[in-house]
């Protein structure tokens, strides 16, 4: 199981602004990393899935970047708006040491956009 | 619609019920899987199958007993569970196990699980 971070924990922004969050994992023991978007009564759904180090995602306002060496992947909203109010969650993949990989999910980043 | 559906979407049970979660898959994937979100914990994975065979199983207590009849139907059942087996359990399925970067898990609305 690996030890997963993300911060910050909840963040309010006002609409329009542009904001990052950052989830981090050990560097060692890394094979690929899921991010992934979960609005309150609904399924979480894949934003980016990233295996190289130095790679950069983005889908509409959303991106995401990797650094395996250091552990960490940022993710960015630019001009966020009220639909974007989610809870993100990233999840790195790891040898669970029976030959298999599973995810391992960070508690998440409760994003609030205020109108 | 996320191709991946869960019955029922609310349970409430007593310790000494015997109780089943349903997940079904439309998706075509050979990989699924059991997570279980405690309040204020993330996401903990209980079990993967992959081609209907059990893969992992993460240290999960007997009580729980998932079946994987077919690639694309898995249950969950549930007996003699605790209090604090109350918690939010999701199904989600992928294509296979691999690390593919189009691999990426599909997950369903959960099954919200009260233990009185």
């Amino acid at each position: 199981i690996l030890n997963v971070e993300q911060s910050p924990q909840s963040l309010h922004v006002q609409e329009g602004d542009s904001t990052n969050f950052t989830c981090s994992f050990p560097s060692s023991n890394f094979y690929a990393l899921h991010w992934y978007r979960w609005e309150t009564a609904k399924s979480p759904e894949a934003l980016f899935v990233m295996t190289l180090n130095g790679d950069e995602k983005k889908k509409g306002r959303i991106s995401a970047t990797l650094n395996t060496k250091e552990g960490y992947s940022y993710l960015y909203i630019k001009g966020s708006q009220p639909e974007d109010s989610a809870t993100y969650l990233c999840a790195p993949i790891g040898d669970s040491g029976a030959g298999s990989y599973q995810l391992t999910f960070g508690k998440g980043t409760k994003l609030s956009v205020i109108p | 619609e996320t191709g991946v559906t869960q019955t029922p979407r609310h349970l409430v049970m007593g310790m000494t019920n015997k109780k089943s979660l349903k997940c079904e898959q439309h998706l075509g994937h050979n990989a699924m899987y059991w997570y279980k979100q405690s309040a204020k914990k993330p996401l903990e994975l209980m079990f993967v199958y992959n081609f209907k065979e059990q893969t992992e199983n993460n240290s999960v207590p007997s009580r729980f007993s998932p079946e994987c009849p077919n690639s694309s139907h898995l249950f969950l059942h549930l007996h003699t569970l605790q209090p604090e087996d109350s918690a939010l359990y999701l199904c989600a399925s992928s294509q296979d196990l691999g690390l593919a970067v189009d691999n990426e898990q599909f997950f369903g609305p959960g099954t919200r699980l009260t233990v009185l």
